[in-house]
């Protein structure tokens, strides 16, 4: 199986400001075949399922704010919040789907400092 | 703008069967550019992906699972279903389907999500 870890657990940042998430796969998740990592982004806020906000890395998902970016390649990736929003207080989750099982990061818990 | 909806029991006896349902709005079940999968969270814990099927009827399970788990699809119903077999309180957890989108016969994302369906294995 694929471990992912992300790191922090939780990231306090205030309004208007930048915040970062790390997410470490075990092994590369780029699939040669298209060139692509098949990591995802997802945002999860209280009692509802989660949204994907990123695929392949660092595609946005239709309808998702420019202020959300990935990038990375291989078996290190990063989403970045350019400036933090008061609705963007959720818990974030990456999933990589190179390989069954599909695994999923630990998530972050992202709040307003 | 498509909807999963999920239908099943929010209760289960210990060693009995869960079995939950997801009925999609559109026909998209029928087509070589989707598949569908199932992902479960206990109650203030992360993500676990279950397993998933294509449209033609390959599956894909989790190994922590798979002598459990069986998922179907009956694309003439537009709908896919899960079973876990001898459930206990660990299996206790809100239920999601999602859709997993192929790009140019690449696989990406779970782009859309059921509403959720917390299962709770309790006597």
């Amino acid at each position: 199986d694929i471990a992912v870890t992300q790191s922090p657990d939780s990231l306090a940042v205030s309004l208007g400001e930048r915040a970062t998430i790390s997410c470490k796969s075990s092994q590369s998740i780029l699939y040669r075949a298209n060139n692509k990592n098949y990591l995802g982004w997802y945002q999860q806020k209280p009692g509802q399922p989660p949204k994907l906000l990123i695929y392949w890395a660092s595609t946005r998902e239709s309808g998702v704010p420019d202020r959300f970016s990935g990038s990375g390649s291989g078996t290190d990736f990063t989403l970045t919040i350019s400036s933090l929003q008061a609705e963007d207080v959720a818990v974030y989750y990456c999933q990589q789907y190179y390989s069954t099982p599909y695994t999923f990061g630990q998530g972050t818990k992202l709040e307003i400092k | 703008q498509l909807q999963l909806q999920q239908s099943g029991p929010g209760l289960v006896k210990p060693s009995e069967t869960l079995s939950l349902t997801c009925s999609v709005s559109d026909d998209s079940s029928s087509r070589s550019t989707y598949y569908w999968g199932w992902v479960r969270q206990p109650p203030g814990k992360g993500l676990e992906w279950i397993g998933s099927i294509y449209y033609s009827g390959n599956t894909y399970y989790n190994p922590s699972l798979k002598s459990r788990v069986t998922i179907s699809v009956d694309t003439s119903k537009r709908h896919f279903s899960l079973n876990l077999t001898s459930v206990t309180a660990a299996d206790t957890a809100v239920y999601y389907c999602a859709r997993h989108r192929l790009l140019t016969g690449f696989l990406v994302g779970l782009d859309y999500w059921g509403q959720g369906t917390l299962v709770t294995v309790s006597s």
